[in-house]
């Protein structure tokens, strides 16, 4: 079965300083992985995904992630935090075993960014 | 705006009864998924249609249907609610299996 799991629920950093929310998951074939954002009252918006190609993958809002896949993972990433990045981050994988239409999503890593 | 529509956006219902939360896809996205969002389960998925087929099944119950209609919006069908199905429920709609779900503002259903 497939699966992703974000292991940290929170991570907290001051504005101006690098973040990483950390994911790793778990398929039996090639993965299709993406990052998602949401913010209070809101739905989820998509921010980055890595589907083949350069394992460096840049996203909205200044986002990027690093695709390893000897380590199983993407972590998602961005050189300086805005107090305004603060919200859940959802980690995501497709399962390719049902044929690519189940997305399985990590349980979510609250990000505060301290002023 | 992602251009998905939930309607609607708020439900304050009894238990026992039966909702019908209905969701317009992104002009020209086939595929169309069901969340849902409690606090302590996370993001969990409930069903997938693509142009009007079942695809994948997740961990919905017997208690819910949904279904696709000719003209792509979908509807999920929630009956004998309980306390337990009170829940934020999210529509996603995509072109395809590579392509990323752009998100409806989702259902705030209340089971009382």
């Amino acid at each position: 079965a497939q699966s992703v799991a974000q292991p940290e629920d929170q991570v907290n950093v001051a504005e101006g300083n690098p973040l990483t929310v950390k994911c790793t998951y778990s398929v039996s074939g090639n993965p299709y992985l993406f990052w998602y954002v949401q913010y209070p009252n809101r739905g989820l918006q998509f921010l980055l995904k890595y589907i083949t190609g350069d394992n460096l993958v840049k996203g909205s809002y200044g986002f990027e992630a690093e695709f390893n896949k000897s380590q199983t993972s993407f972590h998602l990433k961005k050189p300086s935090a805005l107090v305004s990045d603060s919200a859940l981050y959802f980690c995501a994988v497709r399962d390719m075993e049902t044929g690519g239409f189940k997305t399985i999503f990590g349980a979510g890593t609250r990000l505060f960014v301290k002023a | 705006d992602s251009g998905v529509t939930q309607t609607p956006k708020h439900l304050i219902t009894a238990t026992g009864q039966r909702v019908t939360l209905r969701c317009s896809p992104r002009s020209g996205d086939l595929s169309v998924y069901w969340y849902q969002q409690s606090l302590d389960q996370g993001l969990q998925f409930l069903i997938q249609y693509y142009n009007g087929e079942e695809r994948a099944k997740g961990n919905i119950l017997e208690r819910f249907s949904a279904q696709q209609f000719p003209d792509l919006h979908s509807e999920l069908n929630l009956s004998s609610l309980e306390l337990g199905d009170s829940a934020l429920y999210f529509c996603a709609s995509s072109v395809g299996v590579q392509s990323e779900a752009f998100f409806g503002q989702g259902t705030r259903l209340t089971v009382v």
